[in-house]
Formats: structure tokens, sequence, C-alpha cells
């Protein structure tokens, strides 16, 4: 069974530009999440969705993220415009069901995004 | 919002030994979990752990929900342990919080 995708693995942009990044979950997994890890630390959630809908996206900067998951599977991330602070590692993550901690999160390998 | 601290952060391993990773959380928690990061960055779920002990290989996972802390036990480490360790707590906004990791490196 595949994992979960991501692309790209790897991204340098200058900054005031806008970058996106894929994800694709594990088939059958409702729950999808996106998260960022900075260096050095543990990863933070940016957005979680149930099927379509965004049921946690109190930690996306929305006046510069946005997100989406068409028809409940895969999922895009948008940086526009990104900035020097937003170089960090963007991990997708899937699961079951919304049940946090009471069931594994499967990771993607991440998307490295270098800003200049 | 919840706190979890993890140490050591760093350690560094002569590939048999034995060693003891601990995460300390500021609140009740509804479940813990340890994660496995690999040098490519790829995140992998160890142990699935409330309270208890749970044992998988050459690893296991101690929990006390009642002291807030959980421990990583590596027993006899190999080169392929290396990596970053996290403990993460799910919490009640539904949510998990990752400590900043315990970054392992074991040597031949």
């Amino acid at each position: 069974e595949a994992g979960v995708v991501q692309s790209p693995r790897y991204k340098i942009i200058e900054k005031k530009q806008p970058v996106a990044f894929w994800c694709n979950p594990i088939s059958g997994h409702n729950t999808l999440y996106w998260y960022r890890q900075n260096l050095g630390q543990g990863p933070e959630l940016l957005i979680r969705y149930e099927n379509e809908e965004a049921v946690d996206d109190s930690q996306l900067p929305k006046d510069r993220f946005s997100a989406e998951r068409l028809k409940g599977v895969d999922s895009t991330l948008k940086i526009q415009p990104a900035e020097l602070g937003d170089s960090a590692v963007y991990l997708c993550a899937s699961s079951l069901s919304g049940r946090v901690g009471q069931e594994t999160q499967y990771f993607g390998p991440g998307t490295r995004l270098l800003v200049l | 919002g919840i706190q979890v601290e993890q140490s050591p952060p760093d350690l560094i391993l002569q590939e048999g030994a034995n060693s003891t990773l601990r995460c300390n959380f500021s609140d009740s928690v509804n479940n813990l979990q340890w994660f496995h990061q690999n040098p490519w960055g790829q995140l992998i779920n160890l142990f699935y752990i409330p309270s208890g002990t749970k044992q998988n290989g050459r690893l296991s996972a101690t929990t006390v929900a009642t002291e807030r802390y959980s421990l990583l036990y590596i027993s006899s480490s190999q080169t392929t342990d290396s990596g970053v360790y996290f403990c993460a707590v799910a919490y009640g906004n539904n949510r998990l919080a990752f400590g900043k990791g315990n970054q392992v490196v074991v040597i031949p």
C-alpha cells in the first residue's frame, strides 16, 4: 500500500514569489493534516481536514496561506507571497478518522522549502 | 497551550549501548505518542501509549500519566536508530502537540 505522497520534495524560491505543495493521502483516509516543521522544532499543525471540510484552521496564517482539499482526497497548500520566515519543512499526514491521539497519523516525506 | 519538554536534547551513543529518553508534559492529556524521524525526514509512529508500558523489539515505552511523563528506552542501539525522537501529546482541542525532539546519533 502506498504511503502519503508529497511533491515537490524540495523547493527554492525568492521571497514574494508564490509556491504550492501537493499531498495525496493514503487511500481511504478521511482526515488530512498539514504541519510546518521549523529547524530544530517539532511539527506544528497548520490545518486539519475531515473529508472536504477544514475543521481546524486556527493556526493557518490566512493572510498569505491557503489550502484546499477538493473531493476530499488530494490537498494543496499555497503560500502567496512567500517570506523568508516561511523556510521550513511542510509535512502532510493522514489518518482514518479525526480521532487525534487515538489513532496513528501517517506522515509523508515532506517538502523542504527555502525562501531566499 | 500545553508544554511538552524532551530531554536530553542531544545524545551520542556507541553502537550496542542502551539509552532512555524522557518526555514531560504540563497538563492532562488524552494520549501520547512517540515518533522517530529518520535522517531523511520521514516521521514514523513508534508507540501509541496513554499509560502503562509497551515493547516493540529493542524499543519500549512507559507512560505515567498521573505524573505527566513518558520514557522511551532504546536497547542495544544500532546505527539505524539514529534520528530525532519526538514525543507528541493529544489534548483538549483535538490536536497533537510535539516536543522539540531528542536528537540521537549512534556511532559504529
